[in-house]
């Protein structure tokens, strides 16, 4: 079965420092997601991209973060100058299109801000 | 905004009992209900929705009902197993043409006790 794929799977970084997490969503899905949760917290929606773009996004995403697709598989987050708070794990997710609800979750990447 | 309340946030049982999940949402307008099962470290997985027309879904152990006057939806597991100890999560959301970014209850972290 097609899963959601990301990367690195465990990341430490100092306070202020910039962080890419990377995700290759499932080949034919139309919509990509970024979720984020705080240990021991709920799964807290980020931001979502449909057709190159940023069809929505919550609150939490703030100027500090972007995605991007940068060629037709990948799909990343950046966050720009990371904060103590940012430690949590971010999924990556994504959904097939019109004929489809179904939101796959990627493992996980999980960042440590110290 | 839609606001998903998820009750309870432990639950622990005796195998072979039941156990139920509740959550309530606020939007009326949310029309789709995923649950996801979490195991520790890993990433969500979908084990059954229901959709606004239907009052109840069933699939092998676990069941789905939803009260749309009431705004809530529930989790039915029955002949509980000590594999069915994880984090559960409710989803809610509106499913409208290819747009679909559901909301998340805290999280129910159920103990089945062998």
């Amino acid at each position: 079965e097609p899963e959601v794929t990301q990367t690195p799977s465990h990341q430490v970084t100092q306070m202020g420092q910039e962080v890419i997490l990377r995700c290759v969503p499932i080949s034919n899905h139309l919509y990509f997601y970024w979720y984020r949760q705080i240990l021991g917290q709920k799964v807290e929606f980020l931001v979502s991209f449909y057709n190159n773009e940023i069809s929505e996004k919550s609150e939490i995403f703030d100027d500090q973060f972007s995605v991007e697709r940068p060629d037709g598989s990948n799909f990343t987050l950046k966050i720009r100058s990371t904060k103590l708070e940012d430690s949590a794990m971010y999924f990556c997710a994504s959904r097939g299109g019109y004929s489809g609800n179904t939101i796959y979750f990627g493992e996980g990447s999980w960042l440590t801000v110290v | 905004g839609e606001n998903v309340e998820q009750h309870p946030s432990t639950l622990s049982v005796q195998e072979g009992d039941s156990a139920v999940i509740k959550c309530t949402y606020s939007d009326s307008a949310s029309n789709y209900f995923p649950w996801y099962k979490q195991e520790l470290g890993k990433r969500p997985q979908l084990i059954i929705d229901i959709r606004s027309n239907v009052g109840e879904k069933k699939d092998q152990r676990i069941a789905v009902t939803l009260n749309k006057t009431a705004k809530h939806f529930s989790l039915h597991i029955t002949e509980t197993q000590p594999e069915d100890s994880a984090v559960y999560f409710c989803a809610a959301g509106v499913s409208s043409g290819g747009s679909y970014i559901p909301t998340f209850g805290r999280g129910t972290s159920l103990i089945v006790h062998p």
